[in-house]
């Protein structure tokens, strides 16, 4: 398995507390991803990270901040959770994102469900 | 109109038979294409990635591409029951390395 892990791997929180969700890897990635996972919608990205410092944001980011103060550390915060951040949050990795490269293929975390009361 | 699609199945395949599983895509510019593999519970395993138009074998796993088309399938043959789980299908968009992916197809594999 690819070095990833996610910290924690369940939470159970109320409506309106801040809540952190923490990737770590020692593959020494460039990129790494969040994304959530819920039925009928799939796999959607949130944020993702292109080095230190530097992150943009992914289809689904409202409600969602990151931070990436270490190449191994990426940071997803949930600034006030809502009920409808109840997910599966994936954290994923990468080499190098370009196009026809075989190194841009994503490896994944363990995933964090996540329960928001 | 989805930029990504799946069949959701199930599909149920009888152990040892050809299981064929599709995925159309809607941006033409895509290079990149991927198939994940997920138990219940477990997160998305990376099992094929394809770059160029053809086919792609590795071991049971065969991925086919046709960019004209703009459509990748997965075959596995000799189906086992441990094959049971969702197959989802990524696609490269090129920007940032973002994968954008369907909604996945539930495999059955029936002793």
């Amino acid at each position: 398995d690819a070095g990833i892990t996610q910290s924690p791997r369940h939470k159970v929180t109320e409506t309106g507390t801040p809540v952190t969700l923490r990737c770590h890897q020692t593959e020494n990635h460039r990129y790494m991803y969040w994304y959530r996972q819920d039925p009928g919608h799939g796999l959607r990205l949130i944020h993702y990270s292109y080095g230190v410092k530097d992150t943009d944001k992914g289809e689904v980011s409202d409600g969602y901040s990151v931070s990436r103060s270490k190449t191994e550390d990426f940071l997803l915060t949930l600034e006030s959770a809502t009920s409808s951040q109840t997910s599966v949050y994936f954290c994923a990795i990468s080499e190098s994102p370009g196009q026809g490269i075989g190194n841009n293929e994503q490896f994944f975390g363990p995933g964090t469900r996540l329960t928001v009361l | 109109q989805k930029e990504v699609e799946q069949n959701s199945g199930p599909l149920s395949v009888p152990e040892g038979a050809i299981a064929s599983l599709n995925c159309t895509y809607s941006d033409r510019v895509s290079q990149s294409f991927f198939w994940y593999r997920q138990y219940s519970g477990k997160s998305p395993e990376l099992i094929m990635s394809i770059y160029s138009n053809g086919d792609k074998e590795d071991g049971r796993f065969t991925a086919q591409l046709n960019k004209a088309s703009q459509y990748v399938s997965l075959l596995i043959r000799d189906s086992q029951p441990s094959d049971s789980a969702t197959y989802l299908c990524a696609v490269n968009l090129g920007t940032g390395g973002k994968l954008i992916f369907g909604q996945g197809t539930e495999l059955s594999v029936k002793p």
